[in-house]
């Protein structure tokens, strides 16, 4: 079975600062973790996922995500947050079997 | 870029109507999966299907819901009997492979379910 648990629920960064969204997740096997994006009435998003190809994985928008295996992490980051980016953000963990988890979301907040 | 595409975007319905939510996913994926989000909630996952069978499904997932891909093009969710608190956005989603892989979920832009 697999989790995933998005650390906050509301983040708020000035425009042009760095953003950090938080998720961890648990698997019993080897996970496939992507983030996902939703803006206000719209659908879901690809941002990135994880192939194990490469730890620290590039997105769309300038978006990346670095998967730290000892930590259990797949925090996604961004260096300069822009006001297009205000959304909600879904870490998204696929393990050992078809259930698919989402975490509960984080709502990103740019500020002017 | 192929997509996956939900019909109606929006459906209103009485409590204890059944209704279908209809999904178009991409034309080479094989796995198929209906998800729901209430409201402000969290996004839910509903129940997955490979090879014309369900493969998971959830708690939610009880007998006033069945799925079906009837003609090897649509995939289709229905609610028989619906309530209230099955007020909700539904999304469909497609991927190319299945479990173990790192093959991301493609989601349709939701129906949205009121029931009144």
């Amino acid at each position: 079975a697999q989790s995933v648990t998005q650390l906050d629920s509301h983040v708020s960064v000035s425009e042009g600062t760095p953003v950090l969204l938080r998720c961890n997740y648990s698997s019993s096997y080897s996970p496939s973790l992507f983030w996902y994006v939703q803006h206000p009435n719209k659908g879901l998003q690809l941002l990135l996922k994880y192939t194990s190809a490469a730890t620290l994985v590039k997105g769309i928008n300038g978006f990346e995500a670095e998967f730290k295996k000892s930590e259990t992490s797949f925090h996604l980051t961004k260096p300069s947050a822009h006001m297009s980016d205000a959304a909600e953000y879904f870490c998204v963990v696929s393990g050992g079997d078809d259930k698919i988890i989402f975490g509960k979301g984080t709502r990103l907040h740019i500020l002017p | 870029e192929p997509e996956v595409t939900q019909t109606p975007s929006h459906q209103v319905t009485q409590m204890g109507q059944e209704v279908i939510l209809r999904c178009v996913p991409i034309s080479n994926h094989l796995y198929f999966y209906w998800y729901r989000q209430i409201l402000g909630q969290k996004v839910e996952f509903l129940v997955s299907f490979y090879n014309n069978e369900i493969s998971e499904k959830s708690e939610i997932f009880d007998d006033q819901f069945s799925v079906e891909r009837p003609d090897g093009s649509n995939f289709t969710l229905k609610i028989r009997s619906t309530k209230l608190e099955d007020s909700a956005m539904y999304f469909c989603a497609s991927r190319l492979l299945g479990t173990g892989s790192n093959s991301p979920l493609h989601f349709g832009n939701g129906t949205r379910l009121t029931v009144t």
